[in-house]
């Protein structure tokens, strides 16, 4: 497997189900994110790691967990979702997350259908 | 606070047309990058180019060309003899103090054969 990878690729779940998301990374990085892509808008920032650690969380609901157990894998638990979460979610990696020149490089994303 | 503003939200052109597509960004910042990213219908975004703050010369990577222009905030991306596969969803970004991408909400580019 080359750059990032994300699993699945579609899912559909009720509002009373618990899924998680996976992101790997086999490009050496050490920061990681997750973004939200909803129709028409434009893609949002949820969630920063950096070296394991979480360094941003911009306002997104307790719905959303997220877990970085090391610096290759990012995942993002999913509990009593609302149909307005349906959207397509993206991973990201990037070398460092101190510089400006901030390069990432994303995953396929999955597209999360709640019924 | 920094936004990027891309007017146009669908683009329709027949191949072998030039097209550009247009991008407005505002920052305080006197540091800052500029991306654009290119999504095909897979869905991952493609990294196309990076330019800092401080460099206003126009670059050109085959059919691919882009303008920056700080006087205008605008850093433009135009596509010369567009093909079928140009087809996707652009999207100009900006990292700058924050050390976040911001995006803009992308041109949906549809290349007709």
């Amino acid at each position: 497997e080359t750059g990032v990878t994300q699993t699945p690729r579609h899912l559909v779940m009720g509002m009373t189900n618990k899924k998680s998301l996976k992101c790997e990374q086999h490009l050496g990085h050490n920061a990681m994110y997750w973004y939200k892509q909803s129709a028409k808008k434009p893609l949002e920032l949820m969630f920063v790691y950096n070296f394991k650690e979480q360094t941003e969380n911009n306002s997104v609901p307790s719905r959303f967990s997220p877990e970085c157990p090391n610096s290759s894998h990012l995942f993002l638990h999913l509990h009593t979702l609302q149909p307005e979460d349906s959207a397509l979610y993206l991973c990201a990696s990037s070398e460092i997350l101190v510089s400006f020149d901030n390069e990432q490089f994303f995953g396929p994303g999955t597209r999360l259908t709640v019924l | 606070a920094q936004k990027v503003t891309q007017a146009q939200t669908e683009i329709s052109v027949v191949e072998k047309e030039d097209v550009t597509l247009d991008c407005v960004y505002e920052t305080r910042d006197t540091t800052y990058y500029l991306f654009w990213y290119k999504q095909p219908p897979s869905g991952e975004l493609v990294f196309l180019i990076r330019r800092n703050s401080f460099d206003e010369q126009n670059e050109i990577s085959g059919r691919y060309s882009w303008n920056f222009q700080k006087s205008t905030s605008s850093f433009n991306f135009t596509i010369t003899a567009s093909q079928v596969v140009d087809s996707a969803v652009y999207f100009c970004a900006f990292s700058g103090s924050a050390r976040q991408l911001t995006f803009g909400s992308g041109t949906q580019l549809t290349v007709l054969p």
